[in-house]
């Protein structure tokens, strides 16, 4: 089963807009939640980071939103820019070293 | 300072070939993680090891084999490629007291 389950699947959104992907999780020993930024024939890269006693943190125009409470995170990417094209994944760390569960993706493409 | 490199970046099997890929770190890392990635459905960890001469089924390890007998190299065999063996393949490693994980380059392997 899916340990972060992630929406949407794909966003369209135009220049200078505001995207929005949403993660969902279940396990509350859940301690550190990563978004990774992944470029054609790339591998992922890690974008910004959160950990559950902190309800926003921001780094430029990208903003992680944490609700404890309700399990759930949120990227906010503001001043969409065509270079942010890529997909996008959440993950969630749990315990041990097989702990990162990711997300399934989200597919960004921002319109010039 | 190259990270985390796979070898090779391109492979075309047959069904019922065999074939290695190759993952080095030279970041000293402890974890080192095999994942495949394949539309709609993430990343999906195969098999991950926690040091030298260690190594652990993840999720989806049916089909693989892996190998960790120096601690910055981890290899992923296909004893008997099938179809379905057909993704992307990426080799990631971390700290292990860290939180970042580091991903290489990506495998694309076609299964014919």
């Amino acid at each position: 089963q899916q340990q972060v389950k992630q929406s949407p699947q794909s966003l369209i959104v135009q220049k200078g807009g505001i995207s929005i992907i949403n993660c969902a999780y279940e396990n509350t020993a859940f301690d550190y939640f990563p978004w990774y930024q992944q470029f054609p024939g790339k591998g992922p890269a890690l974008l910004i980071a959160i950990r559950p006693d902190v309800s926003e943190k921001k780094e430029g125009r990208f903003t992680i939103s944490f609700n404890k409470s309700a399990k759930q995170f949120s990227l906010h990417i503001m001043d969409s820019q065509p270079g942010d094209s890529a997909t996008y994944f959440c993950a969630a760390r749990g315990t041990g070293a097989n702990n990162l569960f990711f997300g399934t993706g989200t597919r960004l493409t921002v319109i010039p | 300072n190259a990270g985390v490199t796979q070898t090779p970046k391109f492979r075309v099997l047959k069904t019922g070939q065999s074939m290695t890929l190759l993952c080095a770190q030279d970041m000293n890392h402890e974890y080192m993680y095999w994942y495949r990635q394949d539309p709609g459905m993430g990343l999906r960890l195969i098999h991950y090891s926690v040091g030298e001469g260690t190594t652990a089924k993840g999720e989806v390890p049916d089909g693989y084999n892996v190998s960790r007998l120096k601690k910055q190299n981890f290899l992923l065999g296909l004893e008997s490629a099938a179809p379905s063996q057909t993704s992307v393949y990426f080799c990631a490693s971390r700290p292990g007291g860290g939180t970042e994980a580091f991903f290489g380059q990506g495998t694309r392997l076609t299964v014919v």
